[in-house]
Order: C-alpha cells, then sequence, then structure tokens
C-alpha cells in the first residue's frame, strides 16, 4: 500500500518554466490537497479536489492550476515559474471529508531560479 | 482576524523530560483540531484530532493533547520525550462547512541525551 505518493522529489526551474508536480493515491480516497510550505511558516492550501472533475481554489492559489480527471491523480501545473514559487509542495488526501485524517505525500522541493 | 498560532518557534528539551508544545486558535466557534508531526525530510503524519466530547484526547506515539474552551487552547503533551520525537509540529484547525485544514506556523523540537 503505497498511500500518497509525490514525483519528482526534487526540482530546480528557470524563471518562466513550465511543469507539472504528479500527486496519486491509491486509497480511493474522494478528496485530495494541494499545499506549500515556505520556510518557518505552516502549510498553505493552494487547491483541493472533493472527487473527480471537481476542484477549488484554496488560500494561495494563483500561478498555480490543477485537474482531477481520475479519483487517483491530482496532478499541480506551473506555468510561468517565479522565484515566489520557490518551496516544498505537498500533496494529501482524506476519504469523505475534510474533517477525516489527511495523508501527505513525502513532498517535492522546488527551486526557481 | 481568525488564526491559529503557536507561539513557540523551537523548544529543546532532555531525552526522558515532559513536554508541552502550546496551540491557541482564534475562531467564532470551536474548530475541529488537529496535531500533525513533520519528521524531517517526510511528509505529515497525524498525531491526534479532537471534534468534542472528552477534552482529553489521546494520540500515537504517546502523546496527548488538551481542548480548553475558555483559553482556546489544544495543547499537546508527553510525560516523557524520546529521541525519535524530534521533529516539527503543526497545530491545525478545520473550521466548520470549511473543506482544508489551516495550520499554525509550527514548532521545532530538539531532543537532547
Amino acid at each position: 500500500n503505497a498511500g500518497v505518493t509525490q514525483t519528482p522529489k526534487f526540482r530546480i526551474l528557470k524563471i518562466g518554466q513550465s511543469m507539472t508536480l504528479q500527486c496519486a493515491q491509491d486509497m480511493n480516497h474522494n478528496y485530495m490537497y494541494w499545499y506549500r510550505q515556505d520556510p518557518g511558516m505552516g502549510l498553505k492550501l493552494i487547491y483541493y479536489s472533493v472527487g473527480a472533475g471537481i476542484t477549488d481554489k484554496g488560500e494561495v492559489p494563483n500561478g498555480y492550476n490543477v485537474s482531477r480527471s481520475t479519483t487517483e491523480d491530482f496532478p499541480l501545473r506551473l506555468e510561468l515559474a517565479a522565484p515566489s514559487q520557490t518551496s516544498v509542495y505537498f500533496c494529501a488526501s482524506s476519504s469523505r471529508r475534510s474533517t477525516d485524517t489527511q495523508y501527505f505525500g513525502p513532498g517535492t522541493r522546488l527551486t526557481v531560479l | 482576524a481568525q488564526s491559529v498560532t503557536q507561539p513557540d518557534i523551537h523548544i529543546t528539551v532532555s531525552e526522558g523530560a515532559s513536554l508541552e508544545l502550546r496551540c491557541n486558535y482564534s475562531y467564532g466557534a470551536t474548530p475541529y483540531l488537529f496535531w500533525y508531526v513533520q519528521s524531517p525530510g517526510q511528509g505529515l503524519q497525524l498525531l491526534l484530532k479532537y471534534f468534542s466530547g472528552d477534552t482529553l484526547v489521546q494520540g500515537i506515539k504517546g502523546f496527548e493533547a488538551e481542548f480548553k474552551r475558555s483559553q482556546s487552547s489544544f495543547n499537546l503533551r508527553k510525560p516523557s520525550v524520546h529521541w525519535s520525537d524530534a521533529a516539527e509540529y503543526f497545530c491545525a484547525v478545520v473550521i466548520t462547512g470549511a473543506n482544508n485544514l489551516f495550520f499554525g506556523t509550527g514548532t521545532r523540537l530538539t531532543v537532547i541525551p
């Protein structure tokens, strides 16, 4: 049982480049989330999804896009990378509600230079 | 403004000593309350959560937390700390009707032999 997996683990981007952070879960969870964690700060929600085909913005959605075509996958897209997007990105999932336990992936460390 | 506050950025304790990590929230109603732990280089793992009922909740790894409505607090405790408890600890809330966790800024715990 892999839980929540994220790829890549590390990535360095140049300003203006694009990339997709991959997230997959094998627990058949309905809810999925993308958070970013900046040094000395708590996690902040970027986007979330309550099921396939349904996504919504969180606290800090600017500069990001998401899609949810399947229950398992929830990729996060950065279209024009900026230094302000240097962060650690965590994907998480929960079964049916946001109050259910959220299971986190190991994170992707992204640096934009 | 609504917020989750963890007033201690960094705490150092000796192995075997007791531990208390503070968390205060500022919301109109009692939110759902959580404590997560993040080991170095890892994702977050749920330690415990409080929704209602008994205000003292037990979690994994020997941790407990007490909800005090009058103080808007949800402090995490452990009677005897082990070296493996060294990690970052996050208090988080889900507001009624919301779809995501709001995190505090975290407390980093160092355990000395």
